[in-house]
């Protein structure tokens, strides 16, 4: 079983709809977790941080469910700047010590006029 | 404020041949990491160094591959000989400290084809 699990797509989607992505991870003992956005041949850029209450920026909602290992990533109102993909990744290093990200290996969103 | 600097952007070598990576981390900036993209793939860490030490190394290909970070500021990762299936994308990225809870900031990467 992979460390970080993504459906890699790719997500069809018209402007203005919601779209929503799972990923799943293998370490129960993982500490943080974080969805980046990496565009077409351009690097990862850190999109949110997700908290185990789960947390909201703008058009984009996180969440966490510790219990079953599992990270949602919720957008809405699509647009077509939203197109790229994104990763999922979960810290696998303990608190307070060293970082260690593991990514998923991506979903691919294409929103579409 | 100036991101995470690599060079060169592209390269192309044939397969037993060398090849070095040199990344520039933001100022400051105490944690330095060089990742392995692979085309379809999420990045996978290689290396990690805490200024210039190593703090994990666990998934570096020892054999071909190794890495420096000389007075804890640039790093250079080199590739000798290379395979075809070193082809990827080599990113370089950066974090105030290694905790947990620091973002990372990656450098635009260094596109890597051997032949």
């Amino acid at each position: 079983r992979k460390e970080v699990e993504q459906d890699p797509g790719p997500f069809n989607v018209p402007e203005g709809a919601t779209v929503a992505f799972n990923c799943t991870y293998s370490n129960s003992a993982s500490q943080s977790f974080f969805w980046y956005r990496q565009d077409c041949r351009k690097e990862p850029k850190l999109l949110m941080s997700v908290y185990s209450s789960g947390n909201e920026d703008g058009r984009f909602t996180a969440q966490l469910n510790r219990a079953s290992q599992y990270i949602s990533l919720l957008i809405r109102d699509s647009k077509l700047s939203d197109s790229a993909t994104y990763l999922c990744v979960v810290n696998m290093g303990h608190t307070g010590t060293a970082s260690k990200l593991t990514f998923g290996t991506g979903t691919r969103l294409q929103v579409t006029l | 404020e100036a991101g995470v600097a690599q060079s060169p952007r592209y390269k192309i070598i044939e397969k037993r041949q060398s090849v070095a990576f040199w990344c520039n981390p933001i100022s400051g900036h105490a944690t330095l990491y060089w990742y392995q993209q692979i085309l379809g793939q999420g990045p996978k860490l290689l290396i990690q160094f805490q200024n210039n030490g190593v703090v994990d190394d666990s998934q570096l290909p020892k054999d071909r591959f190794s890495a420096e970070r000389l007075k804890g500021v640039d790093s250079t990762l080199k590739i000798q000989p290379a395979k075809l299936e070193d082809s990827a994308v080599y990113l370089c990225a950066s974090s105030l400290a290694g905790l947990s809870v620091s973002e990372q900031f990656f450098g635009p990467g260094t596109r890597l084809t051997v032949l």
